[in-house]
């Protein structure tokens, strides 16, 4: 059982460029999710879905996209990467509406 | 929104001894989940315990157990007979019952085990 798959755990982006990360789970999660983690905020929602076909925004998704076509994929878009977007991100998936949250493995992200 | 607090972004403790951390929220519903992620230094986000609002017994995990203080709105996580590989950041979360399309995190407490 994989769990939640996040790639790539390392990425390096050039200010304007774009990127995808990418997040899959195999849990038949309804609700998954997208957080990015700075030093002294703790974990901040970028933009959530809680299934196929249905996303919302969290506390902070300018400069991100996200889709959900599937139950089992959710990515995260960069549009055009900035430095503030240097980052850990963290794909997240739970059962909707009770239950932990699963995790990935986590992305580093810095924007140059 | 729901605001998860925690007032102590480092803490140290000697091997074998106890430890708590500290989580105080701010929610105006009666029925949520709470509960306490570790993240070593491998950056893997790990549940470490949970509670439900609910009930008022307290969780335990082995050496892990919550002092749940459903009115005080206190999630305090208490580590006993710690050990090296407890060295990691502490967070802890927040999850409605009714709406659960939010988890809120606080701001992480840094567990030092002192040899």
């Amino acid at each position: 059982n994989a769990g939640v798959t996040q790639t790539p755990k390392f990425q390096v982006l050039k200010t304007g460029q774009s990127m995808t990360l990418q997040c899959a789970q195999d849990m038949n999660h309804e609700y998954m999710s997208w957080y990015r983690q700075d030093p002294g905020m703790g974990l901040r929602l970028i933009h959530y879905s809680v299934g196929a076909g249905i996303t919302d925004q969290g506390e902070v998704p300018n400069g991100y996209n996200v889709s959900r076509s599937t139950t089992e994929d959710f990515p995260l878009r960069l549009l055009s990467a900035a430095p503030s977007q240097t980052s850990v991100y963290f794909c997240a998936s739970s059962y909707r509406s009770h239950g932990e949250a699963f995790f990935g493995q986590g992305t580093r992200l810095t924007v140059v | 929104a729901q605001t998860v607090t925690q007032s102590q972004p480092e803490m140290s403790v000697q091997e074998a001894e106890t430890v708590t951390l500290s989580c105080t929220y701010d929610t105006s519903e009666s029925d949520y989940y709470l509960f306490w992620y570790k993240q070593p230094p491998s950056r893997q986000m790990i549940l470490v315990i949970r509670q439900e609002a609910y009930k008022q017994q307290n969780a335990t995990e082995n050496r892990f157990s919550v002092n749940f203080q459903k009115a005080a709105k206190s999630f305090s996580l208490k580590i006993s007979d710690s050990q090296l590989g407890d060295a990691a950041m502490y967070f802890c979360a927040y999850r409605s019952a009714l709406t659960g399309n939010q988890f809120y995190f606080g701001t992480g407490t840094s567990l030092t085990v002192i040899p």
